[in-house]
C-alpha cells in the first residue's frame, strides 16, 4: 500500500523550531514532487511548500519564506520540513502529500493532483 | 495574486445533483483539482486536470472548467458524500499552489 507517515509534530513556544519528517513507502519516491499542506483548526487547506522530484526546485508560501525549509532524501524515501521562528499562526495539522510525477510529466506534474496524503501531524505554537 | 472563491455551503437532497463552483480569474486556462475531506480525515483527490477521476472515484463525480469558473458536479448524491470540498490550482505566475476556501456539502 502506498503510504506517507508524518512525525515530529508537537507543542512549541513562539520563536521556537520543529522538524517534521515524512516517510514514504511502496512507490518510486524519486519520481514525485512532494508537498506539505497545512490546516489550522476549523479552517481550510493551505499550501506550505513543494520540492521537485530531483531536488532542483523548491517553492514556498510567502508567509513561511525564510523561516521554513523543505528538503528530501531520495535514498531514504523521506521529505522534511524544518520550521524555524514559529508563530501562533503556524498552528495547524501538517500533511505530507505526494504531488505529481515529475520524472514522467516534467513541468506539467501539477496537472495530476496531490493523490496521496499522510494522516497529518499536529503543530501547536503557544506559550 | 490569484484567489479562488467557493460558496461556503451547498445543500442537496439524496439522489439529486450537487454543483460546487470555484471562481478565479481565467481559471479556465489552468488545471483544476478537487479534493474531498470528511471530518477527521485527510483530503482525498476526486478530480484532477479539470475533469479526470483517479481510480476508485465513482463516476458520479465530474468536473468542468471554462472562463472564470470551474465546477465540481456530484450526481445521484448519497449520504456518504457529505464532506468539505476544495478546489486547487497551480498559479504559474507566482509559483504557488492556491486552494479555494472550501465548500461544505450537506445531504438533507
Amino acid at each position: 500500500e502506498v503510504q506517507l507517515v508524518e512525525s515530529g509534530g508537537g507543542l512549541v513556544q513562539p520563536g521556537g523550531s520543529l522538524r517534521l519528517s515524512c516517510a514514504a513507502s511502496q512507490f518510486t519516491f524519486s519520481y514525485y514532487y512532494m508537498t506539505w499542506v497545512r490546516q489550522a483548526p476549523g479552517k481550510g487547506l493551505e499550501w506550505v511548500a513543494t520540492i521537485s522530484h530531483d531536488d532542483s526546485e523548491k517553492y514556498y508560501m510567502d508567509s513561511v519564506k525564510g523561516r521554513f525549509t523543505i528538503s528530501r532524501d531520495n535514498a531514504k524515501n523521506s521529505v522534511t520540513l524544518q520550521m524555524n521562528s514559529l508563530r501562533a499562526g503556524d498552528t495547524a495539522v501538517y500533511y505530507c502529500v505526494r504531488d505529481g510525477d515529475g520524472h514522467t510529466y516534467g513541468p506539467l506534474y501539477y496537472y495530476y493532483g496531490m493523490d496521496v496524503w499522510g494522516q497529518g501531524t499536529m503543530v501547536t505554537v503557544s506559550s | 495574486s490569484l484567489v479562488l472563491t467557493q460558496p461556503p455551503s451547498v445543500s442537496v437532497a439524496p439522489g439529486k445533483t450537487a454543483r460546487i463552483t470555484c471562481g478565479g480569474d481565467s481559471i479556465g486556462t489552468k488545471s483544476v483539482q478537487w479534493y474531498q475531506q470528511k471530518p477527521g480525515q485527510a483530503p482525498v483527490l476526486v478530480i484532477y486536470y479539470d475533469d479526470d477521476r483517479p481510480s476508485g472515484i465513482p463516476d458520479r463525480f465530474s468536473g468542468s472548467n471554462s472562463g472564470d469558473t470551474a465546477t465540481l458536479t456530484i450526481s445521484r448524491v448519497e449520504a456518504g458524500d457529505e464532506a468539505d470540498f476544495y478546489c486547487q490550482v497551480w498559479d504559474s505566475g507566482s509559483d504557488r499552489y492556491v486552494f479555494g476556501g472550501g465548500t461544505k456539502v450537506t445531504v438533507l
